[in-house]
């Protein structure tokens, strides 16, 4: 089974940090993808990345950048974390049958 | 634009009665569907999913049932068990698109 790990569970960051969400898959996986989960919006797609150092915005870029420096490995970056960023975020890594496996999530709260 | 919904934010079901959750798309494009299960704290699991070319797939006590004129799918839950409430995404794809498209998710809770 493929397995996606993201690096906490939980985070708390003040207003203004920079903030590194990492995430790491075993399987040699082209596609990695960055959503944010929140109540009634569902999953929303902030960045993926379809290769080593390849990127595409997803539909809510703001505030967020993402490295792609080896194949296993996605981080998603919090320029200046801000309130409106507190959120669950979820990783997950595309696998052939075209579904995706998540890792378990990242809840951030950002005071 | 939402281009996958699910109106449905929440639903409740006895223990051994039929879940039936709902999930309406725009896009005549995808070819590939999929249903999500999460509890809280945990990422997304994989339940089940059909492609366009089928109209129905079981596996064990999930069907998920799917209307190409309609552009509408369901997921069918029977009998539902208490370990079943967790909020159920429904996702699509469609050839040559890199990421699955999601709709906003139902609530399930099944009253023991």
């Amino acid at each position: 089974d493929v397995k996606v790990t993201q690096s906490s569970r939980y985070l708390v960051k003040r207003t203004g940090e920079k903030v590194f969400l990492e995430c790491v898959q075993d399987m040699d996986h082209e596609n990695m993808f960055w959503y944010r989960q929140d109540p009634g919006l569902g999953l929303r797609l902030i960045y993926f990345s379809y290769d080593v150092k390849m990127k595409e915005k997803g539909d809510i870029p703001e505030g967020y950048s993402v490295s792609r420096e080896k194949k296993e490995r996605f981080s998603l970056i919090l320029e200046s974390a801000s309130t409106n960023q507190t959120s669950m975020y979820l990783c997950a890594s595309r696998t052939r049958d075209r579904g995706y496996t998540f890792g378990s999530g990242t809840r951030l709260t950002v005071v | 634009d939402q281009q996958v919904k699910q109106n449905s934010p929440s639903l409740s079901v006895q223990e051994g009665r039929i879940s039936i959750l709902n999930c309406d798309y725009t896009n005549s494009m995808f070819d590939y569907f999929l249903w999500y299960k999460k509890y809280p704290a945990e990422g997304p699991t994989f339940l089940i999913s059909i492609s366009s070319i089928k109209d129905k797939n079981e596996d064990g006590r999930f069907t998920v049932f799917l209307n190409k004129s309609a552009k509408h799918l369901s997921l069918h839950i029977v009998p539902s068990q208490p370990g079943d409430s967790a909020v159920y995404f429904c996702a699509a794809s469609r050839t040559g698109a890199n990421n699955l498209f999601f709709g906003t998710g139902t609530r399930l809770t099944v009253i023991p």
